[in-house]
């Protein structure tokens, strides 16, 4: 089961890029990495999916070395409204083993 | 509106007592999850199941169990409840095991 590691916290002023770096140093040859993002009282919201190389959508970008033992979501230009936490998943979905640990995340505060 | 309803929104009952919390997905989504969210614990997947069969456990307790019904929804009981047990309860949903999870808005389950 791969084990993930995110920093507890960030902060950041509107108009920047933010990257988030997750460490998951024993990932599996099946395991993709997804990552959420959750405001509080609130169900996390899935922010993108990749399993190597770069993927991008319209809210963020998730970069992948090949080694794959970590990733990095980009957010680029943030503003007040994506403070909030922030959870990398690495596991395989179609495994009956797969524990969707969500671990403690990374708390992102954005600064005006 | 991720499209999963979770019913009710707010429970208060009783240490001793036994609830059910009602999840129905987003249609045509045949995996259901279940996730409790307490304020020391973070989040925690409890148990998944995909077109009526449990795929996969999680750290749910044996005071709790759930199933999913044929038209899908799913339900989550939980018996001879805890003060600890009070907590935030969500349940997503995704089209295939590999898809994001869309989650529901939450059951806040306080126990007195």
């Amino acid at each position: 089961l791969a084990k993930t590691t995110q920093p507890i916290s960030m902060d950041s002023y509107e108009g920047q890029e933010v990257n988030i770096t997750c460490s998951h140093n024993n990932i599996a040859t099946n395991d993709y990495i997804t990552w959420y993002q959750q405001f509080p009282s609130q169900g996390p919201r899935f922010i993108i999916q990749g399993y190597k190389t770069k993927v991008t959508n319209e809210v963020a970008s998730l970069f992948i070395p090949a080694d794959r033992k970590s990733s990095t979501l980009s957010l680029p230009r943030v503003s007040l409204s994506d403070t909030a936490v922030y959870y990398c998943l690495v596991g395989d979905p179609t495994s009956g083993t797969y524990k969707y640990i969500f671990g403690t995340g990374t708390r992102l505060k954005v600064l005006a | 509106d991720s499209g999963v309803t979770q019913t009710p929104k707010h429970l208060i009952t009783a240490t001793g007592q036994r609830v059910t919390l009602r999840c129905s997905p987003r249609s045509g989504d045949l995996s259901v999850y279940w996730y409790q969210q307490s304020l020391d614990q973070g989040l925690q997947f409890l148990i998944q199941y995909y077109n009526g069969e449990e795929r996969a456990k999680g750290n749910i307790l044996e005071r709790f169990s759930a199933q999913q019904f044929p038209d899908l929804h799913s339900e989550l009981n939980l018996s001879s409840l805890e003060l600890g047990d009070s907590a935030l309860y969500f349940c997503a949903s995704s089209a295939r095991l590999i898809d994001e999870q869309f989650f529901g808005p939450g059951t806040r389950l306080t126990v007195l």
